[in-house]
């Protein structure tokens, strides 16, 4: 298996513009989940999703953000407009039964910088 | 939510000395998770813990859940450069919460 696939990995945008990040999960996963990381804040999780249907998406900073699972192998999230205080690097990770005992499998991450 | 508390929160220790990270709950935990991130990496899982006063040993890495299972530790015996990155601990939840980390630096 490829693990958990992430584009792109590096996204620099102006402010204003809509960014889209891509996640495709590990076949068979059926929970998945957006995490944005900061030196301030750490990992945070943004949302969740378990077989496609969003759980929890408490950790969403504003309207600005949303996240899409049109298929057990393709989640978005979508930034607009993007801010630079959304300069992160955000993660998306996968498991089977919502991770125990088998951990999250995370993807390289894309590093988005808003200029 | 549950959260978990990591310290310390850096560390720099010389090549072959120990290095041990402490995560602490106000709660009771089923069960946690330790994760290691390598610099410009990205979250890697290495062992769930589930028992009260379990202890899991991968070749240096020795990991700890305490009796009250409110507490886990991660010790690392004889550093190796290859061993530098952050360490989390993440606690149970609907989702796992991640603690804030501790970021191991060896000095060669």
């Amino acid at each position: 298996d490829a693990g958990v696939i992430q584009s792109p990995r590096h996204e620099v945008t102006e402010m204003g513009q809509e960014v889209t990040l891509r996640c495709k999960p590990i076949s068979g996963h059926d929970y998945l989940f957006w995490y944005r990381q900061t030196m301030m804040r750490g990992l945070e999780l943004l949302i969740y999703f378990n077989n496609n249907v969003p759980i929890d998406d408490s950790g969403m900073p504003e309207d600005r953000f949303s996240a899409k699972m049109p298929n057990a192998s393709f989640s978005t999230l979508k930034i607009q407009p993007s801010e630079p205080r959304d300069s992160a690097v955000y993660f998306c990770a996968s498991s089977g039964h919502a991770g125990a005992g088998y951990g999250y499998t995370f993807g390289s991450g894309t590093r988005l910088t808003v200029v | 939510g549950q959260q978990v508390m990591q310290i310390p929160q850096y560390q720099h220790v010389q090549e072959g000395e120990d290095f041990t990270t402490y995560c602490n709950s106000s709660t009771t935990l089923s069960n946690i998770q330790w994760y290691k991130q390598r610099p410009g990496g990205h979250p890697v899982f290495l062992i769930q813990l589930v028992k009260s006063g379990e202890v899991k040993k991968q070749k240096r890495l020795t990991f700890q859940f305490g009796e009250a299972k409110k507490n886990s530790s991660l010790h690392i015996t004889a550093t190796q450069t290859t061993d530098v990155g952050t360490y989390f601990c993440a606690g149970p939840g609907n989702q796992f919460y991640f603690g804030t980390g501790t970021s191991l630096t060896v000095i060669p």
